[in-house]
């Protein structure tokens, strides 16, 4: 089955700076990676997503990249403000599957 | 439209009792999860249901049971609790895959079993 990294565990990063998640799969056919973000005591919802014939894509502040030769994904947020404070998960869809693998998550605090 | 929905949203449980978590959407998905959430361990997926009658196994099923006899509910059972079930429970529903991907999720039930 797929197996998905995640790192960061945590950063901290004051307002205004970038943030960037990193995370690596295992399965060479996963196709689709989608990335959550978990305020305290919230339920997960989702962020951004990225098929596996795109390379890139945007979102006003954040982004997500794709690297499917090296089989990692990341996820940047620029300009970072005190409510992007959350938990972010990663996560890796392996094609024709209906599940989803997720990371350990990636604790975000932006100081003011 | 309420999205989805989890009933309870809190229980205590003593070691051997049982309890069942119900999931309600109202999204028409076809398919619904469920999750547990422990502290450093992410969503780790317990069962799953492809559509109505339909339930498999995820990463972490023992001690739970499932069952979706509805398309818009799907119940996890826990048969003989366990302090190692302690956790917060998360439900989710999506499209049939290949139209969307994204999962939706439920607001959770902390669930403590002493």
């Amino acid at each position: 089955g797929e197996n998905v990294e995640q790192h960061p565990s945590t950063l901290s990063v004051q307002e205004g700076d970038s943030a960037v998640i990193k995370c690596t799969y295992s399965d060479s056919a996963s196709n689709y990676f989608p990335w959550y973000k978990q305020e305290l005591g919230k339920r997960p919802q989702l962020i951004i997503d990225i098929r596996s014939n795109v390379g890139e894509k945007k979102d006003q502040r954040i982004a997500v990249t794709l690297n499917k030769t090296a089989k990692h994904f990341s996820l940047h947020i620029t300009e970072t403000q005190p409510e992007d404070s959350a938990v972010y998960f990663c996560a890796a869809r392996i094609g024709g599957y209906s599940t989803l693998t997720f990371g350990k998550g990636t604790m975000l605090l932006v100081s003011p | 439209n309420a999205g989805v929905t989890q009933t309870p949203k809190f229980r205590v449980l003593k070691t051997g009792q049982s309890m069942t978590l119900l999931c309600a959407q109202d999204m028409n998905h076809e398919y619904m999860y469920w999750y547990r959430q422990d502290p450093g361990m992410g969503l780790r997926l317990i069962h799953y249901s492809v559509g109505e009658g339909t339930t498999a196994k995820g990463e972490v099923p023992d001690g739970y049971n499932v069952s979706r006899l509805k398309k818009q509910n799907f119940l996890l059972g826990l048969e003989s609790a366990a302090p190692s079930q302690t956790s917060v429970y998360f439900c989710a529903s999506s499209y049939q895959a290949g139209v969307s991907y994204e999962q939706y999720f439920g607001p959770g039930t902390r669930l403590t079993v002493t």
